[in-house]
């Protein structure tokens, strides 16, 4: 079965510290995506980046950067000079390919991020 | 801009009480997802609809239905709401095929329902 593990259930850091968010995964798919979600304290997740698994390439948005690693199954997220509104529950997913064909999403726990002044 | 809307933030029931909780997108999505969350335990998903009248179980579909009569509305339902039901409930909508996961799904503010 799918799994995405996210150790790390709660990180503090101090505004400007740089901060990188775990994710962990397993499948046996071939083919899969990966995204990051962020939700901040008002609930409504917010989409960050996807990637897809021919795609090992890091991305870098701003103050936000993703480092894909096929080899230990890993799609870690950092967050550059980090700023009070950075402070959310940040979840990893990959996607699951369906016997009936269909797909979903397997989330992970979450990582509680906190950026205090 | 894509909105998920959902028609409760905050929902107080009791036991043994039918709950409707609804979810509207106004994107023509094809794809609609019901979840709930719950602390340590992430995001779980319920049931999912891949078109009007067509809908799939999730990982803990136990307790639930739902029902998609239109194509924006995707409804979940708590037959005889338990305790044990409490949680922040999340929709989620996504375009594309049943077969097509690169989409991002677009999510709702989320219910949080508490059932006494």
């Amino acid at each position: 079965a799918q799994k995405v593990t996210q150790a790390q259930t709660e990180i503090s850091v101090v505004e400007k510290e740089d901060v990188t968010l775990d994710c962990v995964y397993e499948t046996r798919d071939t083919t899969y995506y990966l995204f990051w979600y962020k939700q901040p304290p008002s609930g409504e997740l917010v989409f960050l980046i996807r990637r897809n698994s021919f795609d090992e390439q890091n991305e870098i948005s701003g103050r936000y950067s993703w480092n894909f690693q096929k080899s230990t199954s890993s799609f870690n997220f950092t967050i550059t000079a980090s700023q009070v509104v950075d402070s959310a529950v940040y979840f990893c997913a990959l996607s699951e390919v369906l016997s009936g064909g269909g797909n979903k999403l397997t989330f992970g726990t979450g990582t509680q991020l906190k950026v205090e002044l | 801009d894509v909105k998920v809307t959902q028609s409760s933030r905050y929902l107080v029931k009791r036991t043994g009480e039918k709950v409707f909780l609804e979810c509207v997108q106004d994107m023509d999505h094809e794809n609609m997802f019901w979840y709930r969350q719950d602390p340590g335990l992430g995001l779980r998903l319920i049931y999912f609809s891949y078109d009007v009248k067509m809908k799939e179980k999730g990982d803990i579909p136990e307790g639930y239905s739902v029902s998609r009569e239109k194509k924006e509305r995707f409804s979940l339902i708590l037959e005889s709401a338990s305790t044990n039901q409490t949680s922040m409930y999340l929709c989620a909508s996504k375009r594309g095929s049943a077969t097509t996961f690169v989409y991002e799904q677009y999510f709702g503010p989320g219910t949080r329902l508490t059932v006494t």
